[in-house]
């Protein structure tokens, strides 16, 4: 069974930076690409990063392009997202995905809620 | 930047038949996927590849293409159908969701 479990979300100042972890399991996590999806209180969904199997090749929305980094460790089976400069608009539980064989999310997290508020 | 267009609410009685639209340029050429997503809780897969429903998904949810827009179909609606629904694609290296469609079934 694909598991997917969130941390480290948190309440943080404006400025302030935060580290997502997502274990995964159930799985072989190397072959398959991630992704974070946030969505802010009350509003739709909004990919946000994505990377690939081996960690090789990554991908940002413009919205967090220069800010945000995401990484994994595939001998730890986790996924992560480095958040820098963090903005009241980055409020937002960030759900961790995976990809299937076409590219596309199939499996999520349950979410871990990031606020940004001084 | 691509975009997704979704109505922003559809609403059935029980038994009648749901449709959802998706709008995107990027449509023709990528696959959509619709994902579920119920009050309080993650989203789930519905639909990949425009059409094709995973395991465990009922039958009453279909998908369909057309052009520029990809369609969701629920069958004999119920209750219990009632969450927002999104559609997704992908093209250069950018993922993409619909804002979001609220399905009231009453």
């Amino acid at each position: 069974e694909v598991q997917l479990l969130e941390s480290g979300g948190g309440s943080v100042q404006p400025g302030g930076s935060l580290r997502l972890s997502c274990a995964a399991s159930g799985f072989t996590f190397s072959a398959y690409a991630m992704n974070w999806v946030r969505q802010a209180p009350e509003k739709g969904l909004e990919w946000v990063s994505s990377i690939s199997g081996s960690g090789s090749n990554t991908n940002y929305a413009d919205s967090v392009k220069g800010r945000f980094s995401i990484s994994r460790d595939n001998s730890r089976n986790t996924l992560y997202l480095q958040m820098n400069s963090l903005r009241g608009e980055d409020t937002a539980i960030y759900y961790c995905t995976k990809n299937d064989y076409l590219g596309g999310p199939d499996y999520w997290g349950q979410g871990t809620l990031v606020t940004v508020s001084s | 930047s691509y975009e997704l267009t979704q109505p922003s609410s559809v609403s059935v009685s029980p038994g009648q038949t749901a449709r959802i639209t998706c709008s995107g340029d990027m449509l023709p050429k990528k696959y959509a996927r619709w994902f579920q997503q119920k009050a309080g809780q993650a989203p789930i897969l519905l639909i990949y590849k425009d059409r094709e429903r995973p395991s465990g998904i009922p039958e009453r949810f279909s998908g369909s293409s057309s052009g520029t827009t990809v369609t969701l179909t629920i069958s004999g609606a119920q209750v219990e159908d009632e969450a927002d629904y999104y559609c997704y694609s992908a093209a250069d290296n950018v993922e993409v969701f619909g804002g979001g469609t609220k399905l009231t079934v009453l």
